[in-house]
């Protein structure tokens, strides 16, 4: 079954530095998004992608994150200057046509910012 | 007001029991409806989707839908141990190809 694949699973890093975090989405799914869930809580939306461009992001998704879908596989999530608040398990998803049709998680990574 | 509300548990059931978990949404323009199983340290899984009035079964699962009252539920029979996670209930927002939006989840405990 195709699946969303993201690396790494588990990143560490310091606070203030940049970080980026990768997927590969299912290759016939047009839609993207990127959610976290901190540890307990709820699963948040972040940002949705389509046609290259962003469609919808949340009040989380500030001037400190970014998308960018820089071939025609990957789809990542830049976290310019990490805070301790980031540490969060973020997941990829991917869609055949938008969320009519739910989407497909990956298996998330585990960010630590210490 | 809260945009999906789950009640979070823990629900506990004897195996083989009917599980029946609960939704709530606030917006009424919401069209599509889903279930997500979540075990602990994974990432969400979908189970059901439903996007008209009613039931919909798959299997051991059934989903019913009332937009009238703004409820969605999931009824599992036969309740296995392997069933026992988190289960996520997540609502599209009104524009099409936006967000889904999550509950909390309700986490269930089926006992063997």
């Amino acid at each position: 079954e195709p699946e969303v694949t993201q690396t790494p699973s588990h990143q560490v890093t310091q606070m203030g530095q940049e970080v980026i975090l990768r997927c590969v989405p299912i290759s016939n799914h047009l839609y993207f998004y990127w959610y976290r869930q901190i540890l307990g809580q709820k699963v948040e939306f972040l940002v949705s992608f389509y046609n290259n461009e962003i469609s919808e992001k949340s009040e989380i998704f500030d001037d400190q994150f970014s998308v960018e879908r820089p071939d025609g596989s990957n789809f990542t999530l830049k976290i310019r200057s990490t805070k301790l608040e980031d540490s969060a398990m973020y997941f990829c998803a991917s869609s055949e046509a938008g969320t009519n049709y739910g989407y497909t998680f990956g298996s998330g990574t585990r960010l630590t910012v210490v | 007001q809260k945009e999906v509300e789950q009640n979070s548990g823990p629900l506990s059931v004897p195996e083989g029991a009917i599980a029946s978990l609960n939704c709530t949404y606030s917006d009424r323009g919401s069209q599509s409806f889903f279930w997500y199983r979540q075990y602990s340290g994974k990432s969400p899984e979908l189970i059901m989707s439903i996007y008209s009035n009613g039931d919909k079964e798959d299997g051991r699962f059934t989903a019913q839908l009332n937009k009238a009252s703004q409820y969605v539920s999931l009824l599992i029979r036969d309740s296995q141990p392997s069933d026992s996670a988190t289960y996520l209930c997540a609502v599209n927002k009104r524009k099409a190809g936006t967000a889904l939006i999550f509950g909390k989840g309700t986490t269930l405990s089926v006992s063997s």
